[in-house]
């Protein structure tokens, strides 16, 4: 059984451009959260999606964007980059919301430039 | 503002000793709880859930507990190995459907 897929493993991007990360969730589970983690703030909520719909956000700008498809796949969109937001972008699937074990990909590593 | 702290950030214990982790939260309205384990450059596995109704949860050498009274949960390591080296983490999900991760304890296990 594949687990959490997340593409690209690695990017490194220059101020004022976006990127979009993307995450497949295990086969089966609908529910896709997506975190930041920074070395001074730890681990932190971006958003969470569910049947396609974004259920929750954390304390993030506006900058920071996400969808998913039908298929449960999910992205992440940042757009105008900048140096704070280089960090490790993590994707975690869930067979549903509450109550179920979350899985987590290997990450996606951002580096601003 | 929810507050997931974890002590100690930093513990290095030789191989074989049996060990506690602490993550202290501060909003009781917790709907589950779970710890997981972060290698280097790595994403984060998981080791135990626990749900609001449970008080623990045991898998081999790991045992996790909840206490929502007090806002703690512990996770017990018996008999440490090298391979338990890593950065534990739990994450606090609550009844609004909301996820904090504590500060992570770094631990090592001496050979």
């Amino acid at each position: 059984k594949a687990g959490v897929t997340q593409t690209p493993r690695y990017l490194i991007k220059t101020r004022g451009q976006q990127v979009t990360l993307s995450c497949s969730p295990i086969s089966g589970h609908r529910s896709v959260s997506w975190y930041q983690q920074t070395p001074g703030q730890g681990l932190q909520f971006l958003f969470e999606y569910f049947s396609e719909t974004q259920r929750n956000k954390g304390n993030f700008p506006g900058r920071f964007s996400g969808r998913q498809f039908s298929n449960s796949r999910s992205e992440m969109n940042v757009s105008t980059l900048e140096l704070g937001d280089s960090a490790l972008y993590l994707c975690a699937s869930s067979w549903t919301r509450g109550d179920t074990e979350a899985f987590f990909g290997q990450g996606t590593r951002l580096t601003v430039v | 503002k929810q507050e997931v702290t974890q002590i100690p950030a930093a513990l290095s214990v030789p191989e074989g000793e049996n060990l506690v982790l602490n993550c202290s939260f501060t909003d009781s309205a917790i709907y589950n709880l779970q710890w997981f384990r972060q290698d280097p450059g790595k994403g984060l596995t998981s080791l135990l859930l626990i749900q609001s109704s449970q008080r623990e949860q045991t898998s081999g050498r790991l045992n996790a507990s909840l206490d929502k009274s007090s806002g703690r949960s512990t996770l017990y390591i018996a008999a440490s190995q090298p391979g338990d080296s890593a950065t534990y983490l739990c994450k606090k999900e609550n009844t609004g459907n909301q996820f904090y991760f504590g500060t992570g304890t770094s631990l090592t296990v001496i050979p």
